[in-house]
């Protein structure tokens, strides 16, 4: 079966620190890839996704995440984090096979900024 | 901008009732999808539909309905609410396009506790 694993769990850093959070999948297959936030209290939204093309994506407020096919990761970096990036991450992947339509998740990170 | 809007953010029910959590997307989707968010555990799939009138089963279905009577309205049903499944409740909507799955989109929440 999919998974998607998430290697750390609970991440504490302080701020300006550089970021990278884990995440590989087991699916041998085209995969669509993204990366979800949760800020306290908010819904979850997506940061960025892969589809296809470039295997470095850029998404929303500095985060990047690079597709290496060869090691089934989706990793999420951010040269400098804020007091404002902490928050849960997910990522996700959907597998490109037939009529699929589920979202595999992995299990969050949770990450904490310290000021 | 899509909009997901579930019913209500907070819940509280005493055990056996009847549960009614309600779903509606603004953008057509074919895709809807109802989850459980515990903390440690993720995001588990409980149902998702990708038709009027169309279900299936994700990872966690016990106890748990669905109906999807209209495109835009997916609806969880908790046939007789469990202490057990206190838990955040969350709805996502996704396009499906040439066979891709896009991105999904979620709701606010709702945060069921069952007394």
């Amino acid at each position: 079966a999919q998974s998607v694993s998430q290697h750390n769990h609970h991440v504490i850093l302080s701020e300006a620190a550089s970021l990278e959070l884990g995440c590989n999948y087991s699916y041998g297959g085209t995969v669509n890839l993204f990366w979800y936030v949760q800020y306290p209290g908010q819904h979850l939204q997506l940061l960025l996704k892969y589809f296809s093309g470039d295997p470095l994506v850029k998404g929303i407020k500095g985060f990047e995440a690079e597709f290496i096919k060869s090691k089934f990761s989706f990793n999420l970096r951010k040269p400098s984090v804020q007091w404002s990036d902490t928050a849960e991450y997910f990522c996700a992947v959907t597998c490109n096979a037939g009529n699929n339509r589920k979202l595999i998740w992995g299990l969050g990170t949770s990450l904490a900024v310290n000021p | 901008d899509v909009k997901v809007t579930q019913s209500s953010r907070y819940l509280v029910k005493r055990t056996g009732e009847k549960v009614f959590l309600e779903c509606v997307q603004d953008m057509d989707h074919e895709n809807m999808f109802w989850y459980r968010q515990d903390p440690g555990l993720g995001l588990r799939l409980i149902y998702f539909s990708y038709d009027v009138k169309m279900k299936e089963k994700g990872d966690i279905p016990e106890g748990y309905s669905v109906s999807r009577e209209k495109k835009e309205r997916f609806s969880l049903i908790l046939e007789s609410a469990s202490t057990n499944q206190t838990s955040m409740y969350l709805c996502a909507s996704s396009l499906w396009e040439t066979g891709l799955n896009t991105e999904a989109f979620f709701g606010q929440g709702t945060r069921l506790t069952v007394v």
